[in-house]
């Protein structure tokens, strides 16, 4: 059975960095693309990026949102994907899902199984 | 990027058919997925490739594309359909896709 678990969330000042992990089970963490998704409090879902596999480079893209601020990494020895969050707004607050990717982030994109979120505020 | 467009909401009564659609200009030339969430919960994906259903999805989940629309249709609604659905698509601009949007959602109210 899939699993992701997103931890790392918490409360944070405008300006300052944190880092979510994402630490994957059940497949074969390196043969898949990973993405995070957040969701504002009773917002709809936003795409925030992904980092395909090795097979395809390991190469990464972003929304324009977050382009820039945001960093997705991965280590496939651990089986965790990382979202590393610099210049926190206070429009990042969300819940962060991480999921992974059909279609290996390359030739179509789809998110096929998701973690349950991790809550993210940005505050003074 | 592109964008697109859901109705907030629509209402059915039990046992009628729920059709939720999605409209933007690139979807001619890309696939549309769409995720039900219920309240608290993480999306689950119903629908990919337009018209595919993942395993453990009930047979009542149905996709269809035409043009610049796609449509989620739910046959026989039941109660436990009640949920926010979302549609979703990316774009490229050349070879690999680049961007990936949602729509709005959509509230599917069940009377």
């Amino acid at each position: 059975e899939v699993q992701l678990v997103e931890s790392g969330g918490g409360l944070v000042q405008p300006g300052r960095s944190l880092r979510l992990s994402c630490t994957a089970s059940g497949f074969t963490f390196g043969d898949y693309a990973m993405s995070w998704v957040r969701q504002a409090p009773g917002k709809g879902l936003e795409w925030v990026g992904f980092i395909r596999s090795k097979a395809y480079g390991g190469t990464t893209e972003y929304a324009a949102s977050v382009k820039g601020r945001f960093t997705i990494s991965r280590d496939d020895s651990k089986s965790i994907a990382y979202l590393q969050m610099n210049s926190l707004k206070t429009e990042d607050t969300a819940v962060y899902y991480c999921t992974t990717c059909g279609g290996d982030c390359y030739s179509f994109v789809y998110f096929q199984h998701w973690g349950q979120g991790t809550l993210v505020t940005v505050s003074s | 990027s592109y964008e697109l467009t859901q109705p907030p909401s629509v209402s059915v009564s039990p046992g009628q058919t729920a059709r939720i659609t999605c409209s933007g200009d690139a979807l001619p030339k890309q696939y549309a997925y769409w995720y039900q969430q219920k309240p608290g919960q993480a999306p689950v994906l119903v629908i990919y490739k337009d018209s595919e259903r993942p395993s453990g999805i009930p047979e009542r989940f149905s996709g269809s594309s035409s043009g610049t629309t796609v449509t989620l249709t739910i046959s026989g609604v039941q109660a436990e359909d009640e949920a926010d659905y979302y549609c979703q698509s990316a774009d490229s601009s050349g070879t690999y896709m680049e961007h990936v949007v949602f729509g709005g959602g959509t509230k599917l109210t069940v009377l």
